[in-house]
């Protein structure tokens, strides 16, 4: 089993959709989690952090279910502008385990 | 968050030859990160840059390959040596900042992108 495993790509949407993005974890001894927003071709960057059992920020809503191990994106209303590939990421003795991504698509 | 830069943002490379890539942050970190991304892929971990003393390199990096310099407390190099066409990625270095829960999240500067002839 992989560190981390997410929902294979590409989710295509219409705007406004509701999407949800899944991501497994097999350390049960992470303590955090990290969604990563990367843009065609730049850097990833910090979307949201999970420490808890989840964060909510404007129409972003990350969950954690320490049992299951699992970790989700939620994004509502979906607008052009979040088209990226999503990155679940934990950090684990130091470093950071990134899933390989999920490719999101919004369509007008 | 700190304000990272790399240079350069790309080359073109011919094989055989290397590489530097720096990596300058606005402020004073412990920690600094290389990271490659291939095409199509997530990021792997190369090594983690301790100012003062080697480099820590991940499994499947050696120090030959991918030598690096952390001088102080704002700045690294990753030289990636001997280039072969299977080098061409994007490498990116980051650095980890303490988030407001005390657990530290880590910030990438905007990438090199490598392309090996």
């Amino acid at each position: 089993r992989k560190e981390v495993e997410q929902d294979p790509g590409p989710f295509n949407v219409p705007e406004g959709a509701t999407v949800a993005f899944n991501c497994t974890y097999s350390n049960s001894a992470s303590q955090s989690f990290f969604w990563y927003r990367q843009d065609c071709r730049k850097e990833p960057k910090l979307l949201m952090s999970v420490y808890s059992s989840g964060n909510e920020d404007g129409r972003f809503t990350a969950q954690l279910n320490r049992a299951s191990q699992y970790i989700s994106l939620l994004i509502r209303d979906s607008k052009l502008s979040d088209s990226a590939t999503y990155l679940c990421v934990v950090p684990w003795r130091g470093k950071l385990i990134f899933g390989q991504g999920t490719e999101l698509s919004v369509k007008p | 968050s700190a304000v990272i830069s790399q240079k350069p943002s790309r080359d073109i490379c011919q094989r055989g030859t290397s590489l530097t890539i720096q990596c300058q942050v606005d402020s004073q970190v412990t920690m600094m990160f290389w990271y490659r991304q291939q095409p199509g892929q997530s990021l792997t971990l190369i090594a983690t840059a301790n100012q003062g003393s080697e480099a820590t390199y991940e499994s499947g990096f050696v120090i030959d390959k991918f030598p690096i310099s952390r001088p102080n407390l704002t700045f690294s190099t990753l030289t990636v040596s001997n280039m072969s066409p299977e080098d061409s990625s994007i490498y990116l270095c980051s650095v980890e900042d303490r988030g407001r829960e005390a657990y530290n999240e880590q910030f990438f500067g905007p990438g090199t992108r490598l392309t090996v002839l």
